[in-house]
């Protein structure tokens, strides 16, 4: 079971303008969320992270938002760059009893970043 | 300290040997996860360490699959047998634990990937 879906494969964007990536979770289990970038041959890079006690989250360029009603986030890149292009990967967690990281992390698939000059 | 560190980048071998990978977590770091990732999908877990033990086993991980970290530092993912359907990247990640729950980090507890190991079993 697909507990963490990125519905969108591909996203294409001008340069300047707002990328939004979307990301459903099924397991409201889940309290901790990440998004991450890849580029090919690499591994997953860490870019911003929300806790389920926020609802927005900002990193300079980038702001994850997440409805827990909805079990849903997002990542907004604003202004997207070119060098933004690469695949976006949302990762869900949740805390064990004592509150600690449970440590293990469900991706969704992937969505394809481009964006253009 | 300059990150995880995953060797071999690339293995080809052929079905039914034996190989084995080794990571290198950042020092720091009490924990220590393997995943898988296939072509168009995101990484899957496979196992976790915290210090030298092994704390969770995904049910993808078949008796084949085999990871140790005798001390708390370094990891071997062993895959006996190899099958075709065992090609992919494998991917090593290492992180803190965090002590503070209501304060959970904005750094994602560090947790920092490998740059992975392409197997292809031929």
């Amino acid at each position: 079971d697909q507990q963490v879906k990125q519905n969108s494969p591909s996203l294409s964007v001008q340069e300047g303008r707002i990328s939004i990536l979307n990301c459903d979770y099924t397991n409201s289990m889940f309290d901790y969320f990440l998004w991450y970038k890849k580029y090919p041959a690499e591994g997953p890079t860490f870019l911003i992270s929300i806790s389920s006690i926020k609802d927005k989250n900002e990193d300079g360029r980038f702001t994850v938002f997440l409805n827990k009603s909805a079990k849903h986030l997002s990542l907004h890149i604003v202004p997207s760059q070119p060098g933004d292009s690469a695949v976006y990967f949302c990762a869900a967690s949740f805390s064990n009893a004592g509150g600690t990281s449970y440590g293990k992390l469900t991706f969704g698939q992937g969505t394809i970043l481009t964006v253009h000059p | 300290d300059t990150g995880v560190s995953q060797d071999p980048r690339h293995k080809i071998t052929k079905r039914g040997q034996n190989v084995t990978f080794r990571c290198d977590p950042i020092s720091e770091h009490n924990r220590l996860y393997w995943y898988r990732q296939t072509l168009g999908q995101g990484p899957e877990f496979l196992t976790y360490f915290q210090n030298e033990a092994q704390l969770e086993k995904s049910r993808l991980l078949s008796d084949r699959f085999s990871a140790e970290r005798p001390k708390g530092s370094f990891s071997t993912l062993e895959i006996q047998r190899t099958e075709q359907g065992d090609s992919a990247m494998y991917l090593c990640a290492s992180s803190t634990s965090s002590l503070r729950p209501l304060h959970p980090p904005l750094d994602g507890y560090g947790y920092t990937f490998g740059s992975g190991t392409r197997l292809t079993v031929v």
